[in-house]
C-alpha cells in the first residue's frame, strides 16, 4: 500500500512568486493534515481536513496559504505570494479516524530566495 | 512557556544503554500522546503512543505517562545504532483539537558502538 505522497520534494522560488505543493494521502484516509517545520524551529500544525471540509485551520499563518481538498482526496497547499519566511519543509498526513496513528510524508523543502 | 519542551540534546548513549527521552506539556487537556522517529531527511515515524497513566511497553521501546506531572517519556533499552534519530514528542487535544499534533523541538540520539 502505498504511503502518504507529497510532490514536489523540493522547491526553489523567488519571492512573490507562487507556489502549489501536492499531497496524496493514503487511499481511504478521511483526515489530512498539514504541518511545517522551519529552521530551527518545531514542526507546526497549520489544518486539519477531514474529507473536503476544513476541520481546523487555526495553524494557517495568513491570507497567503490557501488550503484545498477537493473531492475528499488529495490537497494542495497554495503559498502566493511567497516571503522569505515561509522557507521550511512542509508535511502532510493522513490518519483514518481524527484520534489513530497519522502517516507523514516525506515533505517538501521549500526555500524561497 | 513552549506548548511541548523536550530534554534538550543531543543525547549520546553506548551501544547497549538504555536511552531515556523526556517530554513535558502544558495543556492540562491533552488527550493522547505520541513519539516519533525522524532519520534525517525522512518522515517522521511514529514508534509509540499513550493515552493512560503509566507504562506501555512495546518491545525495546517504553513510554511512560504522568498526566498529574504533565510528563511523558520514551525509554529505549539494547539501544542500537539503527535508533541514531531525533526523537520526537507530540500531544494531541481534544474537543475540536483532535487530530492537531503539537509536536516539541525533537532530541537527537546518537548511540555510538
Amino acid at each position: 500500500e502505498a504511503g502518504v505522497t507529497q510532490f514536489p520534494s523540493h522547491s526553489v522560488i523567488e519571492k512573490g512568486q507562487t507556489v502549489t505543493l501536492r499531497c496524496d494521502p493514503i487511499s481511504g484516509h478521511d483526515n489530512l493534515y498539514w504541518y511545517r517545520r522551519v529552521m530551527g524551529k518545531e514542526i507546526k500544525f497549520l489544518l486539519h481536513f477531514v474529507k473536503e471540509s476544513k476541520q481546523d485551520e487555526s495553524g494557517m499563518p495568513n491570507n497567503r496559504f490557501l488550503a484545498e481538498r477537493t473531492g475528499g482526496t488529495y490537497s494542495t497547499l497554495k503559498v502566493q505570494p511567497a516571503e522569505l519566511e515561509d522557507s521550511g519543509v512542509y508535511f502532510c498526513a493522513s490518519s483514518l479516524g481524527g484520534y489513530t496513528e497519522a502517516f507523514f510524508g516525506q515533505g517538501t523543502r521549500l526555500t524561497v530566495v | 512557556q513552549k506548548e511541548v519542551e523536550q530534554n534538550s540534546g543531543p543525547l549520546s548513549v553506548p551501544e547497549g544503554a538504555i536511552a531515556s527521552l523526556n517530554c513535558t506539556y502544558s495543556d492540562r487537556g491533552s488527550q493522547s500522546f505520541f513519539w516519533y522517529r525522524q532519520y534525517s531527511g525522512k518522515s517522521p515515524e511514529l514508534i509509540m503512543f499513550i493515552y493512560s497513566n503509566g507504562d506501555k511497553e512495546d518491545g525495546r521501546f517504553t513510554a511512560q505517562l504522568n498526566k498529574a506531572s504533565q510528563y511523558v517519556s520514551l525509554l529505549i533499552r539494547d539501544s542500537q545504532p539503527s535508533d541514531s534519530a531525533t526523537y520526537l514528542c507530540a500531544v494531541m487535544g481534544g474537543g475540536t483539537s483532535y487530530g492537531k499534533l503539537t509536536f516539541g523541538q525533537g532530541t537527537i540520539l546518537t548511540v555510538h558502538p
